[in-house]
Formats: structure tokens, sequence, C-alpha cells
């Protein structure tokens, strides 16, 4: 098993261009999340998805937009970047079949982002 | 809305001495759940340990414990006898106990665990 992967693990975008993030879970897991961690600022909700074709706006959703079209894979676009978009991105997967506030969420590695 | 508030930006602590990290929370919710997670240089987010805000016992995992005191709002994390291993980011969250569940993240400890 390999968990939470992300690709790609590092990227340097100039401001309006436009990329993607995939993430992968090879746990069968209904939910799939998307945060942004920034310096002195913990993880953010970006976005999520319970389950293959849904998604759903977090806590700052502006910016990214998000596809769930396969279950075991969640992207993340951004189709106009800016430096404030600058941040470390992480994956995260639960299983979510129970709705448990008990459901550990597994984070994948990380994608460093930064805009010039 | 729920938040986290972690006031140490860093703590200290010797080899194989026991250390507190704090967490205070707010919500209205009355049903809610209460994590930690660390994460090392290497960035990784790890589950350590969790809490309902129904469990009348302090969760326990190995060396970690969640001193939880409903009362005050708080979610203390302590490790016992740290070890070198255990310098990281500390981050405490929180979820809705019922429903899907949407982390809160606090701002995050850094431990540093010197011999």
């Amino acid at each position: 098993n390999a968990g939470v992967t992300q690709t790609p693990k590092f990227r340097v975008l100039k401001t309006g261009q436009s990329m993607t993030l995939l993430c992968a879970q090879d746990m069968n897991h209904e939910y799939m999340y998307w945060y942004r961690q920034d310096p002195g600022m913990g993880l953010r909700l970006i976005h999520y998805s319970v389950g293959e074709g849904t998604t759903a706006k977090g806590e700052v959703p502006d910016g990214y937009n998000v596809s769930r079209l396969k279950k075991q894979n969640f992207l993340l676009g951004l189709e106009s970047a800016a430096p404030s978009q600058t941040s470390v991105y992480f994956c995260a997967s639960s299983y979510g079949g129970l709705g448990l506030s008990t459901d550990e969420q597994f984070f994948g590695p990380g994608t460093r982002l930064t805009v010039l | 809305a729920q938040k986290i508030t972690q006031t140490q930006p860093g703590m200290f602590v010797q080899e194989k001495e026991a250390v507190t990290l704090d967490c205070t929370y707010d919500t209205s919710d009355q049903s809610y759940g209460l994590f930690w997670y660390k994460q090392p240089s290497s960035g990784e987010m790890i589950f350590l340990i969790y809490q309902g805000s129904y469990d009348e016992q302090n969760a326990t995992e190995g060396r970690y414990s969640l001193n939880f005191q409903k009362a005050r709002k708080s979610a203390n994390l302590v490790i016992s006898a740290s070890q070198l291993g255990d310098s990281a980011m500390y981050f405490c969250a929180m979820s809705p106990g019922t429903g899907f569940q949407k982390l809160v993240f606090g701002t995050g400890t850094r431990l540093l665990v010197s011999p």
C-alpha cells in the first residue's frame, strides 16, 4: 500500500500560469481533502469530496478548482496562479463510511508550490 | 464556528522528560472530536491521538496522552519520556462530532528535544 501520494513534490510557477496537483490513494477511502499550509497559520481546508463525482468548498476555496472523477484520485487545479497561492499543499483521505468524527485522516507528503 | 488555539510557538524539553503541549478550543457543538498530529521536518502529517467529547476517560496511545478538560475547553497533549525523534511540529485539531469530518487546525507548537 502506497497510502496517499501527491504529484508533483515541488513546483515553481509564474503568475498567471495554471497547473494541476494530483492526489491518489489506494485505501478505497470515500472522503478526500485538499489543505494548504502557510507559515504560522496551520492547515486550512481548501476543498473536499465525500465520494466519486462530488466536491465541496472548504474554508479557503477561492482561486482553486477540484475534480473527483475516480474514487482514488482528487485533483486540485489553479487556473491562474497568484503569489498568494505560494504554500505547501496537502492531500488527505479518510474512510468516511460511518461519518464518525473518529475517522482518521491519512495525509500525503505534500507539494511545495512557489508562485513568482 | 470552531477555533483551535495553541499559545506555545515553541517548547524545549530534555530527553526522557515529560512535556505538555497546550491546546484550547472553542465550539458551540455538543459533540466534537479532538485530534493531535505530528509533523516532522520531513513534512508529513502523522496522526497521534483522538479524543471524543463524550469520552469520559482521557485518551492514551503509548507515550502520548490527551489531558481533556471539557469545562475548560482544553485538550493538552502530554508526551512522556521524550525522545530525540519527538522533535517536530505538533498540531491540535477538532472536527464536528457527527457527520462529515472537517478538521480545523491550530497554528502548531514546535517541540525541540535536547540530549
